[in-house]
């Protein structure tokens, strides 16, 4: 199966940067998405890498490395309305995947943007 | 575009009935996911259809839960009898799968059983 572990809830403040990390082990590594999803919301799509590297988008860029089962969501010039869950997902497909692509998404990562 | 839609939004019921959640995907997709959202365990997926056929219902909890997918444009989750325990919010999310595209989640259905 698969084991994806990321921090429970982060604070960070108005305007600042911050790091939110994703571990992961898996045997067929095939992808990572990154999620954002406010209260009471759906989940909604932010970010895909499935090389190594840095992926940038606007205010939000995502980072994998496939040999350490790592990835982060970096947030620029934070904003109050960056206030959310943000979940980590990792596409399998592997022998343990059933042999489709399973996603799995982390237990979701609570940011709290503070004045 | 229409995105994925889910019905009922909202869904209170005392424990023992029988509760039908229902999805309309993405028009195009050929996957179709449910999952059940809580607070302590996230995100998890309950079963998944490729081409309107199960591939994957190693998640469904129990013979209560069922899901159908008689054509690729609806999909139910049906739950019978229903307990307390499975009060949470329930999402339905679709992608084309083939092209690694990410999911989209409908706005969810948020369940609560008396």
């Amino acid at each position: 199966g698969q084991n994806i572990d990321q921090p429970t809830e982060m604070t960070a403040t108005e305007g600042a940067i911050v790091q939110i990390n994703c571990t992961y082990q898996t045997s067929g590594f095939n992808g990572l998405f990154w999620y954002q999803q406010h209260a009471g919301e759906a989940p909604t799509f932010l970010s895909y890498n499935v090389l190594d590297g840095l992926e940038e988008k606007g205010r939000f860029s995502s980072f994998l490395s496939r040999s350490k089962g790592y990835s982060y969501l970096l947030l620029k010039e934070l904003q109050m309305k960056d206030s959310a869950s943000y979940l980590c997902a990792v596409r399998d497909s592997g022998e343990n995947s059933g042999g489709y692509q399973k996603v799995t998404f982390g237990i979701g990562t609570k940011l709290q943007v503070i004045p | 575009d229409a995105g994925v839609i889910q019905s009922p939004r909202h869904e209170v019921t005392e424990m023992g009935q029988e509760v039908t959640l229902r999805c309309k995907p993405i028009s195009g997709h050929n996957s179709l996911f449910w999952y059940r959202q809580t607070m302590m365990r996230g995100l998890e997926l309950l079963i998944y259809f490729n081409n309107n056929v199960p591939i994957d219902d190693s998640g469904m909890p129990e013979d209560r839960f069922s899901a159908k997918m008689p054509n690729a444009s609806f999909s139910t989750l049906k739950i019978q009898p229903s307990e307390p325990r499975d009060s949470a919010v329930y999402f339905c999310a679709s992608s084309n799968i083939d092209l690694g595209q990410p999911q989209h989640f409908g706005d969810g259905t948020r369940l609560s059983i008396l």
